[in-house]
């Protein structure tokens, strides 16, 4: 079965320092993979995908993943944090034993920037 | 265009009363996806829609749970009768089927059942 862990429940960083939220994934075949950001009493928000191509792919808010193939990862990462980053981040696979797009998502990962 | 809309955005029900969340996606999104949202977990997903057409129900329990897309835009899931379990955030999602594969959110429904 695919699945995705986020080994982190929280992530503390300071404002304009880099961040990092960590994914590893475990799937057959080549693997879809995307990051949503959840803010409070609010839907998830897509932020980026990898599919296929480059490893380094670029996401709205300025945030940009790394797909590690041989590390089977794919962190968030952010050069400059901002208070408004603070938020609630999942880590997703395409689930391709249904074929209908089906997604499974890690359990989150909160994201703390303080001033 | 405008997003994916849900209603109500919270509701506060006794176990073994009933419950309907109602869901109209972006227009043209012809796949429809209703997930349950626990607290401190991930969605999960419960049921998805090609049109009005069921493609995936295999984690939703249909001793309780019930979901339909009649005119293959908008959806309603029901619960009944509800237990103190179902308590979560129920999410709806849209996908168009040729611009993409990244699902659009609503902003979820938020179910305390006391």
């Amino acid at each position: 079965a695919q699945s995705v862990a986020q080994p982190e429940d929280q992530v503390n960083v300071a404002e304009g320092n880099p961040l990092t939220v960590k994914c590893t994934y475990s799937v057959s075949g080549n693997p879809y993979l995307f990051w949503y950001v959840q803010y409070p009493n609010r839907g998830l928000q897509f932020l980026l995908k990898y599919i296929t191509g480059d490893n380094l792919v670029k996401g709205s808010y300025g945030f940009e993943a790394e797909f590690n193939k041989s590390q089977t990862s794919f962190h968030l990462k952010k050069p400059s944090a901002l208070v408004s980053d603070s938020a609630l981040y999942f880590c997703a696979v395409r689930d391709l034993n249904t074929g209908f797009q089906k997604l499974v998502f890690g359990t989150g990962t909160r994201l703390l920037v303080s001033p | 265009e405008a997003g994916v809309a849900q209603s109500p955005r919270y509701k506060i029900i006794e176990k073994r009363q009933s419950v309907a969340f109602w869901c109209n996606p972006i227009s043209g999104h012809a796949t429809l996806y209703w997930y349950q949202q626990i607290l401190g977990q991930g969605p999960k997903l419960l049921i998805q829609f090609q049109n009005n057409g069921v493609v995936d129900d295999s984690q939703l329990p249909k001793d309780r749970f019930s979901a339909e897309r009649l005119k293959g835009v908008d959806s309603t899931l029901k619960i009944q009768p509800a237990k103190l379990e179902d308590s979560a955030v129920y999410l709806c999602a849209s996908r168009h089927i040729s611009r993409g594969i990244e699902q659009y959110f609503g902003p979820g429904t938020r179910l305390t059942v006391t």
